[in-house]
C-alpha cells in the first residue's frame, strides 16, 4: 500500500542548478497535483494534471515545468533553482477531478 | 480576495472540548469540500470529504457545508491531545487549500 511516493525526501541545491522531483502513485488515479508549502502560506498549487497527457497551471507555476510521463508518474522540474523555491513540495493524486486527493510525504528542498 | 480563507490560529482548547474550525470561500461553483489534517513534517491526510450542502459525520468529526453562505466547518467532539495538528480545508476541481489552522489540545 505505497499510495503516493515522492523522491527524493530531502535535497539541497545551489542557485542555478536544475533538478527533477519525482512522484508516482499506485492507485490508478487519473488526476495528479504538485503543491508547495511555505510557512504561513498554506498549500499552493503549482501544476496539476487532470488526466494522462494533460497539464495545467496552478497558482504559482513560474520557474517550474511538469511532465505527466504516464498515468502513474508526474514529475516536477526546476530548470534554474532560486532561493525563493526553498520549500516543501507535495505531490497528490485523485481518482478524478472533484474527488478526494491523497498526498505523498513531501520533498524538503533548500536552495542556497 | 483569496478563493479560500481560513484563520491560521493558533487555536488552543482544553482536552475534551468541542472544536470548531471554519473556512469561507468566494467561488459559488465549488461543490466538493475536503478537510485534511497535517502533523508536523508530514503530508496532509484526508479527514472528511463532502459534496454540496449538509452535514457528514465520521466518529468524533462532523463536516458541515453551507453553500448559501459559502461557509464550511469541521467540528471535533471530545478533543484529544492527539488531535493537535494543522487542519486545512480544500475545495474545487483544482483542489484549492486554505492556509490551515494550527490546533493545540491542552491536556
Amino acid at each position: 500500500n505505497a499510495g503516493v511516493t515522492q523522491t527524493p525526501k530531502f535535497q539541497v541545491l545551489k542557485t542555478g542548478q536544475s533538478m527533477t522531483l519525482q512522484c508516482a502513485q499506485d492507485m490508478n488515479h487519473n488526476s495528479m497535483y504538485w503543491y508547495r508549502q511555505d510557512p504561513g502560506m498554506g498549500l499552493r498549487l503549482i501544476y496539476y494534471s487532470a488526466s494522462e497527457g494533460t497539464t495545467d497551471k496552478g497558482e504559482v507555476p513560474n520557474g517550474y515545468n511538469v511532465s505527466r510521463l504516464n498515468k502513474r508518474e508526474f514529475s516536477l522540474r526546476l530548470e534554474s533553482a532560486a532561493p525563493s523555491q526553498t520549500s516543501v513540495y507535495f505531490c497528490a493524486s485523485s481518482e478524478a477531478a472533484n474527488t478526494e486527493a491523497f498526498f505523498g510525504q513531501g520533498t524538503r528542498l533548500t536552495v542556497v | 480576495q483569496k478563493e479560500v480563507e481560513q484563520d491560521p490560529g493558533p487555536l488552543s482548547v482544553p482536552e475534551g472540548a468541542i472544536v470548531s474550525l471554519n473556512c469561507t470561500y468566494s467561488n459559488s461553483a465549488f461543490q466538493y469540500f475536503m478537510w485534511y489534517r497535517q502533523y508536523s513534517r508530514k503530508g496532509p491526510e484526508l479527514l472528511m470529504y463532502t459534496y454540496s450542502s449538509g452535514n457528514k459525520e465520521d466518529g468524533r468529526f462532523t463536516a458541515q457545508v453551507d453553500k448559501s453562505s459559502k461557509y464550511i466547518s469541521l467540528f471535533i467532539r471530545d478533543s484529544q491531545p492527539s488531535d493537535s495538528a494543522t487542519y486545512l480545508c480544500a475545495m474545487g476541481v483544482k483542489i484549492i487549500f486554505g492556509k490551515g489552522t494550527r490546533l493545540h489540545i491542552l491536556p
